[in-house]
């Protein structure tokens, strides 16, 4: 089974750019969320996406968009690009299995191989 | 939002000794992973542990969900076991993960 697969691995744009990423999630799985990694700040979420709708977002600004299409696969957006949004951008995907009230979730995440952004 | 601790931030170990991590959350949780980040910044799945204990060779895992923490338990520590160790968790809003600071690991020959 093909793991989650991002593109591109690396990218370089310049303040004021947008970029767009992509990840393909593991077969059969419909959660994708998206993390940002920067040394500064660890790792933080950005978003998560579960059958074509935006179940979660994270604290980031309104420049940070993203979609899932109806195979899971997901896109992310950043707009007007700033110094600051240089980072690894790791994509994850989850079965996500809701189980009875008392068992909850199996929601265990795969991730892919990133997209390093630099921003100049 | 949940918090997550790591502790220890650093730990420099001599190949063959054991170690201990340790992940504190502050809130009820859903779901919990413990991962490895390796240099190139790929994190492989160590443990899906959201309560109890699992095994997979020289690493183990508990969670006490109760108590809110977790533990991974690195034996016999080889130098590829070094990099990045980080915890995640997904508390009540499903879908959304925090994760801890990381623990780095360092095995010297």
């Amino acid at each position: 089974k093909a793991g989650v697969t991002q593109t591109p691995r690396y990218l370089i744009k310049t303040r004021g750019q947008q970029v767009t990423l992509s990840c393909s999630p593991i077969s059969g799985h419909r959660s994708v969320s998206w993390y940002q990694q920067t040394p500064g700040q660890g790792l933080q979420f950005l978003f998560e996406y579960f059958s074509e709708t935006q179940r979660n977002k994270g604290n980031f600004p309104g420049r940070f968009s993203g979609r899932q299409f109806s195979n899971s696969r997901s896109e992310m957006n950043v707009s007007t690009l700033e110094l600051g949004d240089s980072a690894l951008y790791l994509c994850a995907s989850s079965l996500f299995v809701r189980g009875a009230f008392w068992a909850g979730t199996y929601n265990e995440q795969f991730f892919g191989p990133g997209t390093r952004l630099t921003v100049l | 939002g949940i918090q997550v601790e790591q502790s220890p931030p650093d730990l420099i170990l001599q190949e063959g000794a054991n170690s201990t991590l340790r992940c504190n959350f502050s809130d009820s949780v859903n779901n919990l992973q413990w991962f490895h980040q390796n240099p190139w910044g790929q994190l492989i799945n160590l443990f899906y542990i959201p309560s109890g204990t699992k095994q997979n060779g020289r690493l183990s895992a508990t969670t006490v969900a109760t108590e809110r923490y977790s533990l991974l338990y690195i034996s016999s520590s080889q130098t590829t076991d070094s990099g990045v160790y980080f915890c995640a968790v997904e508390g009540t809003n499903a879908g959304k993960s925090t994760f801890g600071d990381g623990t780095t690991l360092t095995v010297k020959p």
